[in-house]
């Protein structure tokens, strides 16, 4: 079955350093990815997406790396701020035309230090 | 400002009653999800709808019940078949089409006593 897995759990870093999370995806079909940011209590927010024709894509201080061929995603987030201390969610499609099946991870803990 | 609304944010209720969780959105979205988020997990489907009238089960469906009689509007019905309600449940919406992202309500924590 589908599977996304994140390499570290728990990420912490200083305040002014860029952060890097990682995630791996099993489904060779997933065409389209996506970057949830949770803070406690509050439903997960949009980062940023990126679709399986592209390889990279920049937001705003953050940028998205795409590599299907040993399937794996990274989120880079630069000069990284306390208000960046969340849950980092990857999330991958199951492919085609299936709208709805979003698969989640367990996410990944940012915690940025003053 | 659009956005999807859940309420209420707390909810408690005794073991054995139903209880019902509303979603509302503003967003004109076609598809609304309804997700659960253990402690420390990752969120798991529960139901989904693309459009008024119709909808299908996700991953954890039983013991849950919905309805969609408006677009703007996907109640969940926590029924009193689920073994372990107590949970976050998150709320989405997107429009239907491939390769879109969700949008979603800051949830409703429901604690059974």
């Amino acid at each position: 079955g589908e599977s996304v897995g994140l390499h570290l759990p728990t990420l912490s870093v200083q305040e002014g350093d860029n952060s890097i999370i990682n995630c791996a995806y099993s489904n060779s079909a997933s065409d389209y990815f996506i970057w949830y940011k949770q803070e406690s209590g509050k439903g997960p927010q949009f980062i940023i997406d990126i679709r399986s024709n592209m390889d990279k894509r920049q937001g705003q201080r953050v940028t998205v790396l795409l590599n299907k061929t040993v399937k794996h995603l990274s989120l880079q987030i630069a000069a990284t701020q306390p208000g960046d201390s969340a849950v980092y969610f990857c999330i991958t499609n199951a492919g085609g035309t299936s709208y709805g099946k979003l698969t989640f991870g367990q996410g990944t803990i940012l915690t940025v230090h003053p | 400002d659009g956005g999807i609304t859940q309420s209420p944010k707390y909810l408690f209720r005794k073991e054995g009653q139903n209880v019902t969780l509303s979603c509302e959105q503003n967003l004109n979205h076609d598809a609304m999800y309804w997700y659960r988020q253990d402690p420390g997990q990752g969120l798991r489907l529960i139901y989904y709808s693309q459009i008024v009238n119709d909808f299908q089960k996700g991953d954890i469906a039983e013991g849950y019940s919905v309805s969609r009689e408006k677009k703007e509007s996907f109640p969940l019905t926590v029924t009193s078949a689920q073994k372990n309600p107590t949970a976050f449940y998150l709320c989405a919406s997107s429009i239907v089409q491939a390769r879109q992202p969700q949008h979603f309500g800051d949830g409703t924590r429901l604690s059974i006593l």
